[in-house]
This record gives structure tokens, C-alpha cells and sequence, in this order.
């Protein structure tokens, strides 16, 4: 079955940089968009990233995120990536990876079950 | 940005009753608007895509409508597990904006 597991969330100090990881399993990795979403405690789903599945430079960001996050993927290890820095405290959130469709376009049907990064002195 | 407007914000509903959230867009996004549940500490789960077609898995109480800026999701006889909160997506345009979500509670 499809499997997204999310890690590298960790506790880092403003200004710090991070990298999260998604390794996928169960289903054909170089085949789908994959996309970064985030959550902060107590609030709504904000989606942060994607990127495609065989032009792997084309990806694309919030406003929050450009400049200071980058997704990337290795297709041959069936994994995604999410470099964060010049973290802040508002960046402070459980970071979820998703599939997207093939197309782009589609709906988000398989999450990871989210890796927490808490930015904080 | 294209900015999803969700309404309500929260709701209070009895299993059995028929329960309508809307989604409006700040700007047309043909059908590609999805529909998702969450619920506490677990993973946001797609209930439905491009508008209306209901995902493998999904119970037929779930239907969702609407083109253009204007969509609904309706639950058709709630039941005990749909009380979570439910968000909307564009997947339009980049970014793929989600609404600020809707809390479905018990009466």
C-alpha cells in the first residue's frame, strides 16, 4: 500500500536550517507530483511546496516559503526533500509530504502522518 | 493568490442531520477544487477531487458540487465518525490555497 513517512523535524533556534525528508513506498514514485503542506499547532492546513515528477526543477512556492525553502526528490530513492532555512518561529509547524496526481492539478490522495518542527530560542 | 473562502467556520450537528459546507474562490478555478477531512492528530484524508468525483474508499453521503468560484460539500446523514474539521483546496494555480477549514462538532 502507499506509505509517505516524513522526518528530520527537530527543535532549531531562529535563524537555523533544517532538512526534512519523505520516503515513499508502494506505489511508482517518478510518477506522481509530490508536494510539502504544513500545519501550525491549533491552525489550518497551509500548502508550502511541489515540485514534479520527471522535471524535477520545476517546482513552486508560497509566498512564505520562496526564497528560504526548497523541495527537491531523488526518484532512483523513492524520496522527497524539504530544506528549510532562515527558520523563524512562525515556521514552527508538523510538516506533512503528499502525493499528487501525475498531471499536477489533482487532489492530495496520500499523506505522510507529519514530522514537527518547532523553531524556538 | 487565489483566496478560499470557507463558510462556516464551525458547526454544530446531530448524527442524522444533512450538514452543507461552502467554499467560494477569489477567482474562477474551473473544477479544481478538493475536499478533505481531518481529524485530531491525524493526517488530512481526501474526500473528494475535482469538484465532485468522490475518491475510492469514500461513503456515498460525501457529495460534493459547484464550478467556477462557488462549491459545496454536503454530508448527507452524518454520522458518529464524519465530526472532524473539513478544508477545501484550489489546485488551479499555484499556490494551492486552502480554506481556513470548518469544524463539524456534535450538537
Amino acid at each position: 500500500q502507499v506509505q509517505l513517512v516524513e522526518s528530520g523535524g527537530v527543535l532549531v533556534k531562529p535563524g537555523g536550517s533544517l532538512r526534512l525528508s519523505c520516503a515513499a513506498s508502494g506505489f511508482s514514485f517518478s510518477d506522481h507530483f509530490m508536494h510539502w503542506i504544513r500545519q501550525a499547532p491549533g491552525k489550518g492546513l497551509e500548502w508550502i511546496s511541489y515540485i514534479s515528477h520527471t522535471y524535477t526543477e520545476y517546482a513552486a512556492y508560497a509566498d512564505s516559503a520562496r526564497g528560504r525553502f526548497t523541495i527537491s526528490r531523488d526518484n532512483a530513492k523513492n524520496s522527497l526533500y524539504l530544506q528549510l532555512n532562515s527558520l523563524r518561529a512562525e515556521d514552527t509547524a508538523i510538516y506533512y509530504c503528499a502525493r499528487g496526481d501525475y498531471f499536477g492539478p489533482g487532489g492530495l490522495d496520500s499523506w505522510g502522518q507529519g514530522t514537527l518542527v518547532t523553531v524556538s530560542s | 493568490d487565489i483566496q478560499m473562502a470557507q463558510s462556516p467556520s464551525s458547526l454544530s450537528a446531530s448524527a442524522g442531520d444533512r450538514v452543507t459546507i461552502t467554499c467560494r474562490a477569489s477567482q474562477a478555478i474551473n473544477d479544481y477544487l478538493n475536499w478533505y477531512q481531518q481529524k485530531p492528530g491525524k493526517a488530512p484524508k481526501l474526500l473528494i477531487s475535482g469538484g465532485s468525483s468522490l475518491q475510492s474508499g469514500v461513503p456515498s453521503r460525501f457529495t460534493g458540487s459547484g464550478s467556477g468560484r462557488d462549491f459545496t460539500l454536503t454530508i448527507n446523514s452524518l454520522q458518529v465518525e464524519d465530526f472532524a474539521t473539513y478544508y477545501c483546496q484550489q489546485s488551479y494555480r499555484t499556490p494551492h490555497t486552502f480554506g481556513q477549514g470548518t469544524k463539524v462538532e456534535i450538537k
